[in-house]
Order: C-alpha cells, then sequence, then structure tokens
C-alpha cells in the first residue's frame, strides 16, 4: 500500500492564481481531511469527508474549496491565493471518525505552499 | 481560540530519562485525546490515544495521562531515546467529527 500521497510536494503561487492539491489514498478509508500547518498554530482542520459525495466545513474552510467523487481521492482547491494561505498542507484519512472513537488517522507527506 | 494548547515549545532531555509533555484543553465536550509525533518533512504519525472514560493508557515507553477535573493530559516516554526527538502534537476530538491539535512540543533527546 502506498498510503496517503500528496501531490505536489512543493509549489509557489503568484497572489490572485487558482490551484488543486491532490490527495488519495489506498486503503479504502472513509474519513479524508485536509490541515494546515502555521508556525506556533499546529495543525488546523479546513475540510473534511466522512465518505465519497459528502463533504463538510473544518475549523478554517475559508478560500478553499473540496470535493470527494471517489473513496480515494480528496482534492483541495484554492480558488484565488493569498499570502495568507502560505503554510504546509497535510492530508489525512482514517477508516471512520462515529463520535467518540476517532480511528487512528494516516497523515500524508504534505504539501508546501508559497504564496508571493 | 486555541482550544488545545501545548504551552512548552521545546523540551530537552537526556537520554535514559523520562520525557514528559503536557497539553491543556478548554473544550469540556471533547471525549477523545491523541497524540502524534512528526519528523522533519514528514506527515505526522499516531503515537497513542486515551477514551475520556479512562485516566491512563500505557503502550510500551509510552504512557497518556488524563486529569478531566483540570482538562489536562500529560505523555509520558520511559526511558526517552534519541529516536524520540520529534515534534510531539496532541489533538483532542469530540462527536462532531471535528479535531483540534495544539502547537507541538519540540522533543529533544540527548544521548
Amino acid at each position: 500500500n502506498a498510503g496517503v500521497t500528496q501531490t505536489p510536494k512543493f509549489q509557489v503561487l503568484k497572489t490572485g492564481q487558482s490551484m488543486t492539491l491532490q490527495c488519495a489514498q489506498d486503503m479504502n478509508h472513509e474519513y479524508m481531511s485536509w490541515y494546515r500547518q502555521d508556525p506556533g498554530m499546529g495543525l488546523r482542520l479546513i475540510h473534511y469527508s466522512v465518505g465519497a459525495g459528502i463533504t463538510d466545513q473544518g475549523e478554517v474552510p475559508n478560500g478553499y474549496n473540496v470535493s470527494r467523487s471517489t473513496t480515494e481521492d480528496f482534492p483541495l482547491r484554492l480558488l484565488s491565493a493569498a499570502p495568507s494561505q502560505t503554510s504546509v498542507y497535510f492530508c489525512a484519512s482514517s477508516y471512520s471518525f462515529s463520535g467518540s472513537k476517532q480511528e487512528t488517522q494516516y497523515f500524508g507527506p504534505g504539501t508546501r505552499l508559497l504564496v508571493l | 481560540d486555541q482550544q488545545v494548547k501545548q504551552n512548552s515549545p521545546s523540551l530537552s532531555v537526556q537520554e535514559g530519562r523520562i520525557s514528559i509533555l503536557n497539553c491543556d484543553y478548554t473544550n469540556s465536550m471533547f471525549d477523545y485525546f491523541l497524540w502524534y509525533k512528526k519528523y522533519p518533512a514528514e506527515g505526522p504519525t499516531f503515537l497513542i490515544s486515551i477514551s475520556s472514560i479512562k485516566d491512563k493508557n500505557e503502550d510500551g515507553r509510552f504512557t497518556v495521562f488524563l486529569n478531566k477535573s483540570a482538562k489536562h493530559l500529560s505523555l509520558h516516554i520511559v526511558p526517552s531515546q534519541p529516536g524520540d526527538s520529534a515534534v510531539y502534537f496532541c489533538a483532542a476530538s469530540a462527536q462532531n467529527n471535528d479535531m483540534r491539535f495544539g502547537a507541538g512540543t519540540r522533543l529533544t533527546v540527548k544521548p
């Protein structure tokens, strides 16, 4: 199993440009999520999905869109990049996320994004 | 507002000694707590977790303690090894599918 893969590893954008961060998992996990990591802030949840066709907002969703057309893929779209979106982005997946029991989340290696 | 706080950005211990990493939370709805470990240029990896119905969970050299009345949890690593040097994140989740992370503590274990 490849686990959770993310592409690209590194990206430089200009303000106003759009792009899609790709995330895929081959573990047949239902739950997938996107986080951003900023210095002194830890990881903050952007969007998550509990299954194909179902997405919801996390703590910091503004400026990002997601969709989940298949179980395997969960792309994150930046519609109009801003310098405040400079961060490291992590995708994660788990078998389920059911109430009080958080199944172990597996994280991808991250995408480092710089917006100029 | 940061609902999960790790007030020590860094910790340095000698190999073989105990490492104690602390975490405080403010949201009483959190009912599941986790610790993740992160090496540079890698994603976080799950280390250990504890449900709110327990006050202690042990896995080898790693033990997590939960004090619900104080809204505090801690991770003990005994004995500490140089390979434990990493950033440790505390995380908490409630029943709304939302997970909150602390800012992380960088642990350095000196040989």
